[in-house]
């Protein structure tokens, strides 16, 4: 099993920076996936591979990966980025896939 | 583009089986990984198991023992069962593809099925 952690809530104003950590045993050597939740909805891909972004994703989004955390950062925070945000990894040893637990995003 | 359609029931009885299928549109089942993951109310996502287009399978260890997935190329669609479900597998059900060349991400998910298992 792979423990992937993520602080529960994160809450940033309008127009500034917002930075959700996942922490894991060596994350680094991961490739690190990032999914927003919005209420009622499934989850989307945000960012892949640890910084890279899928067609139609503003660059506002980015992500970083080095150590034992993972980042998603979403610069100049909109209302509409109001989210639940989950990372993920694939186990290549064991061949199975993890989440984090899940952070809400809060616009203030 | 593909797009994935979930169908099966929303209520279960305690100790039946869930069923859901996935439908996919717009592409091949063939040449992929598929996914079915579920997130119970409230709580994270939890990975449940998947099927590569050939018919092999991994499943969480948590789930082995009760769960199956299959698939149906003809049919382009594939499908999950739970055995013995409790209260506890309570949760809406998505069904996931696997990336093209990236198999470690899921994109795109299927719209969700809340299934409720009712004593």
């Amino acid at each position: 099993s792979y423990v992937l952690t993520q602080p529960p809530s994160v809450s940033v104003a309008p127009g500034k920076t917002a930075r959700i950590t996942c922490g894991g045993n060596n994350i680094g050597s991961k490739s690190v996936h990032w999914y927003q939740q919005r209420p009622g909805q499934a989850p989307v891909l945000v960012i892949y591979d640890d910084t890279d972004r899928p067609s139609g994703i503003p660059e506002r989004f980015s992500g970083s990966n080095s150590g034992n955390a993972a980042t998603l950062t979403i610069s100049r925070v909109e209302a509409g980025d109001e989210a639940d945000y989950f990372c993920q990894v694939w186990d290549n040893t064991s061949d199975h896939w993890f989440f984090g637990g899940g952070t809400k995003l809060t616009v203030l | 583009q593909v797009q994935l359609q979930q169908s099966g029931p929303g209520l279960v009885k305690a100790s039946e089986t869930l069923s859901l299928t996935c439908s996919v549109s717009g592409g091949s089942i063939s040449g992929h990984y598929w996914s079915w993951i579920r997130q119970p109310p409230g709580k994270g996502l939890e990975w449940i198991g998947y099927i590569f287009y050939s018919g092999t399978t991994n499943y969480n260890p948590s789930l082995k023992s009760r769960v199956s997935i299959s698939i149906d190329a003809s049919k382009n669609q594939f499908s999950l069962k739970l055995t013995s479900v409790t209260a506890a597998d309570t949760a809406v059900y998505y069904c996931a593809r696997h990336g093209d060349s990236i198999v470690s991400l899921f994109d795109p998910w299927g719209q969700g099925t809340l299934v409720t298992v009712s004593s």
